[in-house]
Parts: C-alpha cells; structure tokens; sequence
C-alpha cells in the first residue's frame, strides 16, 4: 500500500512570510496528525484530527498555525507569519482507527523540511 | 542527506554486535510503548511496540524490555547490521490518552 505522502520536501523562506504544508495519508486511515520536529528531537504533536474534525489541537500555536482537513483526508498545515524558530521538520502521520489511544500504529511521511531565515 | 539530530548521544557499535537502547520515560501512567527508527531525510518508521502489562516483547532481531518499576524501556537490536544506522526514538502513550509523547532520541551509528 502507498505510505503517506507529503509536499514539499523542502522549503525555504524568510520570517514573516507564510507557508503550507500538503499531506494525503494512507488510503482509509481516518486519523491524522501533524508533528513538529525541531532538529535534535523528537517529534511533538501539533493537531490531530479524526476524520474532518479536530482531536485535539492544545499545542498549536493558533496566532500563526492553522490546519484544516475538509473532507476527511488530505490536510494542510499552514503557518502564517513565519517565524524563525519556525525551522524544523513537519512531519504528517496516520492510523487506520479513528477512537481514542494511541495503539494504532501512527505511518510517518518522510516529512517537510523548513528553514525559516 | 541531512542529519537528524546532531547532538543527540550516540551509540557505536561494531557490525555484527548486538546494541542496546535505552530510554527513560515520564509518565507513571503510560500504559503502552513504542520504538520507532528514523533515517536521515524520513519520517519515523515503526519497529515494536509494548503494552504495560507486559515486560518484554520479542519481535525480528529487536527485542523490547519494559521495567515500570524505574520507567525504563530500552531496545535491543541483535547481530546489528549497517542499515540499523539511524536514531532511533521511544515514545510513550499516558493511559486514556491518544497522544504519543516522543523522547529525544538516540543515534545508532554501526562500524563495519
């Protein structure tokens, strides 16, 4: 089966300009995710949704990041103004079960590299 | 391709030898556990996972031990091989909570 796809690989711009993010996960997983991974760390979660509705989204920072999944499947994370400490990898994951708990094993995309400068 | 994690500990290891991993987590109420492996340039791939009632998991040339008593997991990776080269990551699940909170991460590095 397909993995989950993301676009761009990599993105370049300067502080204050915005930027998106593509991500279509696997085929049928109806949980989706979005992490940020700043370099030398682990990935952190920013929103996860179920469907087209948001799980959760506590560690967003809603003044500049916004992410929508309108149809249940493809989302886009969008950051507006960027900043540079913005610069890290986005990283797009999906599991195939939509309840609660984590137990679903989370696909990874190869992610979106962002360098803010 | 570009690094990921330039100052995480690292861990060298001949080929041929078997490696282990460690982690510390946080959460007493973590109920389940995951290892994940990441290549410089991709995203985190799956290797194994452990629920808390368990203290070890067996899988292919990986196996993961759990001891809840001091909130350590660790990974062992045997007869490593130069593709295990990578960092590698657990992550933990507090009970009744959909989120995977990630540790920070150990580089594998593995010496022909």
């Amino acid at each position: 089966e397909a993995g989950v796809a993301q676009s761009p690989r990599y993105k370049i711009i300067e502080k204050r300009q915005s930027v998106a993010f593509w991500c279509n996960p696997i085929s049928g997983h109806a949980t989706l995710y979005w992490y940020q991974q700043i370099l030398g760390q682990g990935p952190k979660l920013l929103i996860q949704f179920q469907n087209n509705g948001v799980v959760d989204d506590s560690q967003l920072p809603k003044d500049r990041f916004s992410a929508e999944r309108l149809k249940g499947v493809d989302s886009t994370l969008k950051i507006q103004p960027a900043k540079l400490e913005d610069s890290a990898v986005y990283l797009c994951a999906s599991s195939s079960l939509g309840g609660q708990g984590a137990e679903e094993t989370q696909y990874f995309g190869p992610g979106t590299r962002l360098l803010v400068l | 391709g570009e690094s990921v994690g330039l100052h995480l500990p690292t861990l060298s290891v001949q080929e041929g030898d078997n490696s282990i991993i460690n982690c510390a987590y946080s959460n007493s109420a973590s109920d389940y556990f995951i290892w994940y492996k990441q290549e410089s340039g991709k995203g985190p791939q799956f290797i194994i996972d452990i629920r808390s009632n368990m203290d070890k998991r067996q899988g292919q040339r990986v196996t993961v031990l759990l001891n809840k008593t001091v909130k350590h997991l660790s990974l062992q990776i045997a007869a490593t091989q130069p593709g295990d080269s990578a960092v590698y990551f657990c992550a933990e699940n507090p009970k009744s909570s959909y989120k995977l909170i990630f540790g920070s991460g150990t580089r594998l590095l593995v010496r022909p």
